[in-house]
Order: C-alpha cells, then structure tokens, then sequence
C-alpha cells in the first residue's frame, strides 16, 4: 500500500511568511508525529497525535508553530512568520501502535527554507 | 539530561566485512530501542527493534545488541555491500510513543 506522503517536497519562502506543510499518513495509522532534522542534528521532536486524544505539542519550539489533523487522518503543521532558523527538513511519521513499540513509518520530508 | 550519542565521523569499511556502529546513551532508562536506516533526501526506514530484556536481535544479516548496563547498543552489518551505505540513527523510548534520537552514523561500504 502507499506508504506516508508529504508536499511539498521542498519550500522556499520569505522570512516573514507563513508556510503550510502537508502529511498523508499511512492509511488505518491512528498515531502521527511531526519532526524537525536540522543538519548535522538528529530528529527534534514536535508533535504527536493519537486518534482523537489531546495532542502531545510539548516538542513545538515556539507559538509560530501550529499542526492540527483533521478527521484522525491528514496532518498540517503551520509556521508563522517564519525566520531563518527555522530551515529544516519537516519530517513527518505514523505508526499503528501494534504491540505498543510505536514502529515509525516515515515520509519522505519537506526541506524549507527560509531566506 | 537524557543524551544519546552516536559517532559523528562517517564509517568506511571494505565490501564484505563487518560494520559495527554504536548507540550510546546517558540518564536514560529505555525499554525499546529501534534502529533505523536514512538515505540523503529520504525519510528513516524501521531496520530493528530490540527490548530491554532482550540481549540480542537478528534480521538477514543484521544483528543488534542491547547492554543495559553498559548503556549501550551495538548495530552490526555482516557482510556489507556497497548498498548498506546509508546513515543510521538508533532511537530509544522509555516505554511511551516518545523516541528520543540519535545523530546518526554515516556508513560507507567501499567496492
């Protein structure tokens, strides 16, 4: 079956703007998670969902950051006025919870950047 | 603080030896530990994952160790080829949906 999906692959914005990114999770998954890789840095938590439980926003660095998901299935993650500190790639995963390891299945990242 | 250390400098080893890449980790108690695999522009691939009371773990030609008292994690690759060379990144959870991450290892298999 398809497997996660994120658009768009790559953003180039204005410091100031605001940018949406876009996460597809795999279908059924009831668990979403949004990461941040900056170069050289491993994955930085940002935010968890499950089902229709209150999300996890405890990994957001700050309140230009925003994610919703609509209907247990489609992600958003939101940043405004961006700055240049935020140029990363976006990564987003789902998992199914089976077993409670919390396997993660990865998209393929949205790299933004921010000039 | 909860720290998670992985060598920073890229692994060079010849086609069909042994890579061995370390997963080393600080006030930290984790009951899973996952290692995944990462190719340049692509989202983390789920290789293993290995539970605290589980001393070792195999998968083809992979094979993880888990030392809780060591602290450590090691993530071996028997007869590498040049298509193992990736970055890998261990994970690890006290038991929750929180994963904290590594840096990642480079691995390069030489031809």
């Amino acid at each position: 079956g398809a497997g996660v999906s994120q658009s768009p692959s790559n953003k180039v914005t204005e410091k100031g703007k605001d940018v949406e990114l876009r996460c597809d999770p795999i279908s059924g998954h009831t668990a979403l998670y949004w990461y941040r890789q900056s170069l050289g840095q491993g994955l930085e938590f940002l935010i968890y969902f499950q089902g229709n439980s209150a999300p996890d926003k405890s990994g957001l660095p700050s309140d230009r950051f925003s994610a919703e998901r609509t209907g247990g299935s489609v992600s958003t993650l939101t940043i405004q006025r961006t700055q240049q500190e935020d140029s990363a790639v976006y990564l987003c995963a789902s998992s199914s919870l089976a077993g409670l390891t919390y396997e993660q299945y990865f998209g393929p990242g949205t790299r933004l950047t921010v000039t | 603080s909860q720290k998670i250390e992985q060598n920073s400098e890229a692994l060079n080893i010849q086609e069909g030896k042994t890579a061995t890449l370390t997963c080393n980790y600080t006030n930290y108690s984790p009951a899973y530990l996952q290692w995944y695999r990462q190719d340049p522009g692509r989202g983390p691939v789920f290789l293993l994952l290995i539970r605290e009371n589980e001393k070792e773990k195999r998968k083809e030609r992979l094979k993880v160790t888990f030392d809780t008292t060591l602290k450590q994690s090691l993530f071996h690759i028997t007869a590498s080829q040049p298509a193992d060379s990736a970055t890998y990144l261990c994970a690890l959870t006290s038991g929750t949906y929180k994963y904290i991450f590594g840096t990642g290892t480079r691995l390069k298999v030489l031809a």
